[in-house]
């Protein structure tokens, strides 16, 4: 089974408006960490945002933010005031049995 | 700079020969793991080392092995190759503690090409 699934294979949004990159996750454990990457053009891929399972609130990390619910097992990125420089490829992934697992990617274009 | 050492940056061969990649782990970090990326495709796991020992197997082909050796750095080595192995391969690092908040530094990749 899909540890992790991104349903959004290609997006596009306008320079300085906020776009939202879908994720969910399927894990029984009760301790898991839920990560976002983004591997631009140049092709290396740069950690972005964590969130703990059992963090109570959503992580920020500048204009990165994750939208975690936990009950419907989702974890979505937020990219506020979206910049040409947010173009590229978004990977969510998860740990979880000490076993890392990414989804297939979102690809991002950002529209002047 | 993730502190991920991978070389060569880029590999060009031709089908049915054999090459390693090699990959320096972060300072402390006990894990190695490889990913491939096929073009326009998620990253495939491989295979997973720990202090030396394989961890975990993924999706790797039986013309692929790996090691991690003493000194903690680890190569991944492509035989036979063939057209259809021709990808970025990532090595990354974590230090393993079981701790979920343990992300992983991803080095700059080989880019393998195979004529």
């Amino acid at each position: 089974a899909q540890k992790i699934t991104q349903t959004q294979p290609g997006m596009f949004v306008q320079e300085k408006e906020a776009v939202t990159l879908d994720c969910t996750y399927d894990t029984s454990d009760p301790s898991y960490g839920l990560f976002w990457y983004k591997q631009p053009s140049s092709g290396e891929m740069i950690f972005l945002i964590y969130q703990g399972s059992y963090d109570q609130q959503n992580a920020t990390e500048g204009r990165y933010s994750l939208n975690f619910q936990k009950a419907r097992k989702s974890a979505n990125l937020v990219i506020s005031a979206s910049q040409l420089g947010d173009s590229a490829m978004y990977f969510c992934a998860i740990l979880t049995g000490n076993q890392f697992y990414f989804g297939t990617g979102t690809s991002l274009t950002v529209i002047p | 700079d993730s502190g991920v050492t991978q070389t060569p940056k880029h590999l060009i061969t031709a089908t049915g020969q054999r090459v390693t990649l090699r990959c320096s782990p972060r300072s402390g970090d006990l894990s190695v793991y490889w990913y491939q990326q096929s073009l326009d495709q998620g990253l495939q796991f491989l295979i997973q080392y720990y202090n030396g020992e394989e961890r975990a197997k993924g999706n790797i082909l039986e013309r692929f092995s790996a090691q991690q050796f003493p000194d903690l750095h680890s190569e991944l080595n492509l035989s036979s190759l063939e057209l259809g192995d021709s990808a970025l391969y990532f090595c990354a690092s974590s230090a393993e503690t079981g701790a979920t908040n343990e992300k992983l530094f991803f080095g700059s990749g080989t880019q393998l090409s195979v004529l």
